[in-house]
């Protein structure tokens, strides 16, 4: 059973066109992430929430926004995508009271064209 | 600067020989750690994870090994099978006060099983 899930799989979209990747969770965690992978790279947290609060990172770029509707649902949107942002999208939940790991989701594998 | 290391992208073994796999860190502030599995086209998988007050876990066919002082981890498997073949990704956080709930990566070490 999919804990952690990602919507689309896979996203095309083209060069400065605004494209939203979402993440739901039936783990009811406090904590949500978001992480940027690129090809042979270590997997880079962008920013997280904690509860409501959100924390992002000093050098994730403005570009890249999110928003958390509730415990369940989390967004990245990504303004205006460009080349260098072509990478898989990778969503990430935890319960910050009993932390054992993060569960992820499958990913979002975002094409800029 | 990256404060996790996995300095082999790739490795080969033979089913049934034990894999080992190593990672190293930087930052000392770092006291938790974990090892995901990720297969392709999928998201990273829990796999097992060591406290800094302990230096060996084990859990079945896995065991991570901790040296503090080196700031060094490993993980072996034995015995490999096919199915281990995977990227294995070695991450960390602290374990308590701010950002310990954080992990930061490694690069991963693409672990291929040879039947």
């Amino acid at each position: 059973d999919a804990m952690v899930i990602q919507n689309p799989r896979y996203q095309v979209t083209q060069f400065g066109k605004p494209v939203t990747l979402s993440c739901s969770q039936t783990l009811n965690h406090n904590v949500m992430y978001w992480y940027q992978q690129k090809s042979s790279q270590a997997p880079k947290l962008l920013f997280h929430y904690y509860d409501k609060d959100f924390n992002n990172e000093a050098d994730t770029p403005d570009n890249f926004q999110s928003r958390r509707p509730n415990t369940s649902f989390c967004f990245l949107d990504i303004r205006s995508p460009g080349l260098g942002d072509a990478a898989m999208y990778l969503c990430a939940t935890s319960n910050s009271i009993a932390w054992t790991e993060a569960f992820f989701g499958q990913g979002t594998r975002l094409t800029v064209v | 600067d990256q404060q996790v290391k996995q300095n082999s992208p790739s490795l080969s073994v033979q089913e049934g020989r034990i894999s080992i796999l190593n990672c190293d860190y930087t930052n000392s502030m770092f006291d938790y750690f974990l090892w995901y599995k990720k297969y392709p086209a999928e998201g990273p998988t829990f796999l097992i994870s060591i406290s800094s007050i302990k230096d060996k876990n084990e859990d079945g066919r896995f065991t991570v090994f901790l040296n503090k002082s080196a700031k060094h981890l490993s993980l072996h498997i034995v015995p490999s099978q096919p199915g281990d073949s995977a990227v294995y990704f070695c991450a960390a956080k602290r374990d308590s006060g701010a950002g310990s709930y954080q992990l930061t990566f490694g690069k991963g070490t693409k672990l291929s099983v040879i039947p």
